[in-house]
Parts: C-alpha cells; structure tokens; sequence
C-alpha cells in the first residue's frame, strides 16, 4: 500500500505570491490533516478535513486555507506569504479522524519564501 | 487549553546506554498520549500510544512509556538505546472527539555516539 504522498517536495516562493501544496492519503483513509512545522515553533496544527468538510481548525491567519476532494485527496493554499511561512508542511491521513487513531505521516513540503 | 512539554530538547547518550525523554502535559480533560519519531528529512512515525488500560505501554523496538496521571507525564524510556535511534521524538496529546488534532511537544533530539 503506497504512503502518504505529497507534493512537491520543494518550494521557493516570494513575499506576497500564493502557494498550493497537494497530499494523497493512503488509500482508504478519509481524514486529513495538516501540521506546519518550524525550529522556532516546533510542529502545530493547521486544520483536519473529513469527508471533504473542515472538521478543525488550529490557529493559523485566514491566508491559511484547504480543502478535501472526494476521493480524499487534500490541498492547503496559503495566500500572500510572508517570510515567516517558510516551513515544512506535513499531511497525515488516517482511516477515519479518530482522536484514538494513529497517524500516517508524508515526508512534508519544504517551503522558502524570500 | 492543552500544552506539552519535553523538558530537554536534545539528550546525546552513548550506545547500549540507557535513556528518557521526559514528557510532561497540561489538559483540563482525558487525553490520549503518543510518542512519534522522526528520522532526518521524513515524515513522523507513531512509536507507542497510551488509551487507557495498564499504563505502560511498548513498542517493537525495544522503547516504552508510562502514563502517570498524577503527575501528568508520559516518559518514553529505553533500557539499550542502537545508532539507529538516532532521531527526533515528539510527544503528543489528543483530546477526545478532537479528531486528529494532535498537539505536539518541542520535540527531544536523540543523538546515539558509538
């Protein structure tokens, strides 16, 4: 069974442009969820989709914002950037969200914003 | 709100020496508790999580943790720590009916010398 996929592995980007980073969950798995994590602030939860709905949201500026496709796929876009964006940008699915329930990470997207 | 916090953000040990990465967590409800590692440029894996039941809990690789709830912690010990331990572990917390909303310590960087 293939992983968490997610794409691309590598993004530089400027102040002020947008950016869309792609996750495919293992097959089966209908919870997504995205983490951003830095040096500084270490690894923090952006929001979790379900069955195409947002389900929870962490404390991320409303430049953050995703999205579920009906096959469970997922994209995060983040609009304007700012230097501080610059992270890796984790996926993890899961088989149905549960607060119980492992985890199955990708390898993240590293982003730079200049 | 929840909170965790591992108390040392880089533990370096010698190999086939004993280790523990300290744990210590903050919530006002009944939470799950799990360990995950990540190895350099990949994504997290689970190690071991704690649900309920006997509060100890092991993984394959020879690590294990125990929950003590009166002093909110969940230590992840290993009795002969391997080079290939070394990696970053995170501790994190999942409240009930939070979906996969994990929140995650600093993070503890292991570093195995022979």
């Amino acid at each position: 069974k293939a992983g968490v996929t997610q794409t691309p592995r590598y993004l530089i980007k400027t102040r002020g442009q947008q950016v869309t980073l792609s996750c495919s969950p293992i097959s089966g798995h209908r919870s997504v969820s995205w983490y951003q994590q830095t040096p500084g602030q270490g690894l923090q939860f952006l929001f979790e989709y379900f069955s195409e709905t947002q389900r929870n949201k962490g404390n991320f500026p409303g430049r953050f914002s995703g999205r579920q496709f009906s096959n469970s796929r997922s994209e995060m876009n983040v609009s304007t950037l700012e230097l501080g964006d610059s992270a890796l940008y984790l996926c993890a699915s899961s088989l149905a969200g549960g607060s119980k329930e492992k985890l199955f990470f990708g390898s993240g997207t590293q982003l730079s914003v200049l | 709100a929840q909170s965790v916090t591992q108390l040392d953000s880089q533990v370096p040990v010698f190999e086939e020496a004993p280790v523990e990465l300290r744990c210590n967590y903050s919530s006002s409800v009944s939470v799950y508790l799990f360990w995950y590692v990540q190895y350099p440029n990949q994504g997290l894996q689970l190690l071991l999580k704690y649900l309920s039941g006997s509060t100890l809990v092991e993984s394959i690789n020879g690590f294990e943790a125990e929950f003590n709830k009166s002093q909110t912690s969940f230590h992840l010990r290993k009795p002969s720590v391997h080079i290939s331990d070394t990696a970053e572990y995170f501790c994190a917390v999942s409240e009930k009916n939070q979906g996969g909303k994990l929140i995650f310590g600093q993070g503890t960087e292991l570093s195995v010398k022979p």
